[in-house]
């Protein structure tokens, strides 16, 4: 298994600002990757962290919004830039330790932007 | 393509009723199936998962077994209590780089 955690928690922010987003697991994974979760509505995925080089932004999703950063296979984060109140959702860090089949998931930031 | 298909919410119940919600997939190969949960204002938690046809998965005494044969995998409770109320997800996935798979979720409200 994998425990993963996020920081921070939660936060309110004003229109146009940004806000980066912290992911922690306590061991190196290979796989890892970032969700949105909008109000009653299922995950959708933003993009793979690759550690060391770019992510892989799935469509709708580009860098410029969504800047991600993978230094090693224990961290990375989630930038979500000028933001605007459509961007206020939950967003989840998720890995899948190397050699297995079973995703697990942080417990989510909660983004509420005003 | 590989998909996840589970039934619409919200789903009430009362306290101590049967749960059923249905799961059906669509896949290339032989993937591993899963139940996640979402209780409010928290993260999924995996719940259960089957591997192979004919596995049953169990947790908390929530079960699913994987049928090959409808594509299934749905998630049953004998009895359920207030405290599941939550958000379950059904979802593929195999070893090996893949993406994981996932249900739109359906929402479950257990009154007491």
């Amino acid at each position: 298994s994998a425990v993963i955690s996020q920081k921070p928690s939660r936060d309110i922010c004003q229109r146009g600002t940004s806000l980066t987003i912290q992911c922690q697991v306590d061991s190196q994974v290979t796989m890892m990757f970032w969700y949105r979760q909008q109000p009653g509505q299922s995950l959708t995925l933003i993009a793979t962290a690759n550690q060391g080089s770019e992510a892989t932004y799935e469509s709708g999703f580009v860098i410029d919004k969504f800047p991600i950063s993978r230094p090693n296979l224990t961290f990375s984060t989630l930038t979500v830039s000028n933001m605007s109140p459509e961007d206020s959702s939950i967003y989840l860090c998720s890995v899948i330790p190397d050699s297995t089949d079973t995703q697990y998931f942080g417990p989510g930031t909660r983004l509420t932007v005003l | 393509g590989n998909s996840v298909t589970q039934m619409e919410g919200p789903v009430t119940l009362s306290e101590e009723a049967f749960l059923t919600i249905n799961c059906t997939y669509t896949a290339t190969g032989y993937p591993s199936l899963f139940w996640y949960v979402q209780y409010p204002g928290e993260g999924l938690q995996l719940l259960l998962k089957a591997t192979k046809a004919d596995d049953k998965g169990s947790n908390k005494g929530f079960e699913a077994t994987y049928r090959k044969e409808t594509t299934s995998f749905h998630l049953e409770k004998g009895s359920v209590q207030v405290s599941d109320s939550a958000v379950y997800f059904c979802a593929l996935s195999r070893a090996g780089g893949f993406k994981t798979i996932f249900g739109a979720g359906t929402r479950l409200f257990v009154k007491a």
